[in-house]
């Protein structure tokens, strides 16, 4: 079955810092979607992207699409300790998204 | 709108009991999917419902199954209980399988 890697899986930055998680697969990727769970919380959808070489903000966060559609990554700028969680994206795979193993931010003030 | 609602939040059973959990969906959602989330297995799928049908299954044995009802709740069902199934079960509901979906807060079953 389709797999979707994300590296690192683990990062632990200092606060102002920036921070990138990828996301990879050895088959085409469909539909990307990138959600973030705090520690004790479930998964918040963030985003979603469909083209190839797309880009998406939202305020300190950068999403990309690759122009082969092979990977994508999550960029945030200037960590702050609100950023702390776990980073997942999901593809779709026939009829219902895969999920990758995710990235655990820590984030020190 | 009131989000995705699980319950109970917290279950504690022992080995070989059953259990069930329950989800009720974002109104107007008609898809409904279970995850279980454990520290070292990450997000891994177990069905998704959609109208009633069970159109996707994930790779669980068959003791963990589930169906939905027609106001499009949902309850997941695992029999004969095992240490390993201790887990954070996770319920999403969406408009369609791989749209964006919306998670619940989970019930966190521990198996003593």
């Amino acid at each position: 079955g389709q797999q979707v890697m994300q590296i690192p899986q683990y990062q632990h930055v200092q606060e102002g810092e920036d921070f990138t998680t990828y996301c990879n697969s050895s088959t085409t990727l469909s539909n990307i979607q990138w959600y973030k769970q705090r520690p004790g919380g479930h998964p918040v959808f963030l985003i979603q992207l469909v083209k190839s070489g797309e880009v998406k903000k939202q305020k300190r966060l950068t999403f990309q699409f690759g122009e082969a559609k092979k990977n994508s990554s999550l960029h945030i700028t200037a960590t702050q300790t609100t950023d702390v969680g776990t980073y997942f994206c999901a593809d779709k795979y026939g009829n219902k998204l895969v999920f990758g193993a995710g990235t655990i931010l820590r984030v020190k003030s | 709108k009131a989000g995705v609602t699980q319950t109970p939040r917290y279950l504690i059973k022992t080995r070989g009991q059953q259990v069930t959990l329950s989800c009720s969906p974002i109104s107007g959602h008609r898809s409904v999917s279970w995850y279980q989330q454990t520290p070292g297995q990450g997000l891994q799928f177990l069905f998704e419902y959609f109208s009633e049908t069970q159109r996707n299954k994930g790779n669980f044995p068959g003791r963990f199954s589930g169906r939905q009802f027609s106001n499009s709740r949902s309850e997941m069902n695992v029999s004969t209980l095992e240490l390993g199934d201790s887990a954070l079960y996770l319920c999403a509901s969406s408009l369609d399988p791989v749209a964006p979906q919306h998670f619940g807060d989970g019930t966190r079953l521990s198996i003593l």
